[in-house]
């Protein structure tokens, strides 16, 4: 049972518009939210998180916004950039972060 | 400041063989973990650890075992290796109560 599910697996974008990535999560007791980047053959870095207490954060061209009702986030980057084409992680955990579910990806690609 | 680094990069294990990972980290942090990620199912926790000389099951912790005898090293066993076991294992690492984790690149395990 995938408790943080990122049902698309991929999403292509061209350069200069808006990506929206999403994510959907069964546990209300989650109440920290991440978002992770993969490039191929690196390990995920940290991108962007938000607490269960606000509904939006934002840093630089990348916002995550969070609906606790839907128990749904999204990742919005804008302007899309070529060097943004990776693997991008949506992650849930409860307080302390040690018991953190990853949802399977969605991987994106940015035209030129 | 190397981060996290793990140790070796590739391996390739027949049925039954045994392997330790090494996975060392840098910045003094208290909680450590290894994952696994499989196509289609994003990154799955192994173990962790919240301090040294003290380790915990994670979600899938069958045919794996850890121990963290120094705060900076958190190595994962494998005692006989199976085809399932085929992964892309990832280390992490985070500060005490943060949902921030630092990963190290990876080591690709393939077990024939």
């Amino acid at each position: 049972d995938q408790q943080v599910k990122q049902n698309s697996p991929s999403l292509s974008v061209q350069e200069g518009r808006i990506s929206i990535l999403n994510c959907d999560y069964t546990n209300s007791m989650f109440d920290y939210f991440l978002w992770y980047k993969k490039y191929p053959a690196e390990g995920p870095t940290f991108l962007i998180s938000i607490s269960s207490i606000k509904d939006k954060n934002e840093d630089g061209r990348f916002t995550v916004f969070l609906n606790k009702s839907a128990k749904h986030l999204s990742l919005h980057i804008v302007p899309s950039q070529p060097g943004d084409s990776a693997v991008y992680f949506c992650a849930a955990s409860t307080a302390g972060g040690f018991k953190t579910i990853f949802g399977a990806g969605t991987r994106l690609f940015v035209k030129a | 400041n190397a981060g996290v680094t793990q140790t070796p990069k590739f391996r390739v294990l027949k049925t039954g063989q045994s392997m330790t990972l090494l996975c060392a980290q840098d910045m003094n942090h208290e909680y450590m973990y290894w994952y696994r990620q499989d196509p289609g199912m994003g990154l799955r926790l192994i173990h962790y650890s919240v301090g040294e000389g003290t380790t915990a099951k994670g979600e899938v912790p069958d045919g794996y075992n850890v121990s963290r005898l120094k705060k900076q090293n958190f190595l994962l066993g494998l005692e006989s290796a199976a085809p399932s076991q085929t992964s892309v294992y990832f280390c992490a690492s985070s500060y005490w109560g943060h949902n921030e984790q630092f990963f190290g690149p990876g080591t690709r395990l393939t077990v024939l």
